[in-house]
């Protein structure tokens, strides 16, 4: 089994382009969530799905657009990206459970100049 | 709004110390507790977690964790430090919604370095 798994590991945007963040998952979670890292302040929420077709707003949603039409793929999506959405962008999954371990993947480092 | 401190961003300890990493927390409602680890260039796994029941928590790798609600904290700690504990560490708190959905919050991180 893959786990979590999350491309591309790096990328590069100009100020204005869009692009698709993509998170896969092989361990048929119902729940899954997208993060943004960065220096100093931990880990935020952007945007969670506890299942197919049902997404949700989390901490820091401005800018980002989700979309869940399967259980295995929640694609993270920036329309116009800003040179504020530089991070680390981790996906992460956890059965619908409550207080269950969430699984990371290994991350997508994001510039935007 | 539940929210989570982290006493240190950086924590250097000689390799054979204690380690000690510091959590407090603010929660309306008994709190979910958990400890994660990020290792460089990965994602966070899962070092331990509180729910509910005894307040000592014991995880992977020799880390511990004592819930005290006296103290709103959960504090990390490691009797004998290794090389391969240098990473970042990160408490968090889960709550519950009014939409009864869960959310995790996380610290803002403590860098462990293991001096040799």
């Amino acid at each position: 089994n893959a786990g979590v798994t999350q491309t591309p590991k790096f990328q590069v945007l100009k100020t204005g382009q869009s692009m698709t963040l993509q998170c896969a998952q092989d361990m048929n979670h119902e729940y899954m969530s997208w993060y943004r890292q960065d220096p100093g302040m931990g880990l935020r929420l952007i945007h969670y799905s506890v299942g197919a077709g049902i997404t949700d707003q989390g901490e820091v949603p401005n800018g980002y657009n989700v979309s869940r039409s399967t259980t295995e793929d929640f694609p993270l999506r920036l329309l116009s990206a800003a040179p504020s959405q530089t991070s680390v962008y981790f996906c992460a999954t956890k059965t619908g459970a409550s207080y269950n371990e969430q699984f990371f993947g290994p991350g997508t480092r994001l510039t935007v100049l | 709004a539940q929210s989570v401190t982290q006493l240190g961003s950086h924590v250097s300890v000689s390799e054979g110390a204690l380690v000690l990493l510091r959590c407090n927390y603010s929660s309306s409602v008994p709190p979910y507790l958990f400890w994660y680890v990020q290792y460089p260039n990965q994602g966070l796994q899962l070092l331990l977690k509180y729910t509910t029941g005894a307040t000592l928590v014991k995880g992977i790798n020799g880390f511990e964790a004592e819930f005290k609600k006296s103290e709103t904290s959960f504090h990390l700690t490691k009797p004998s430090a290794h090389m391969s504990d240098a990473a970042e560490y990160f408490c968090a708190v889960s709550d519950v919604d009014n939409f009864g959905n869960e959310k995790l919050t996380f610290g803002t991180g403590t860098r462990l370095t293991i001096i040799p």
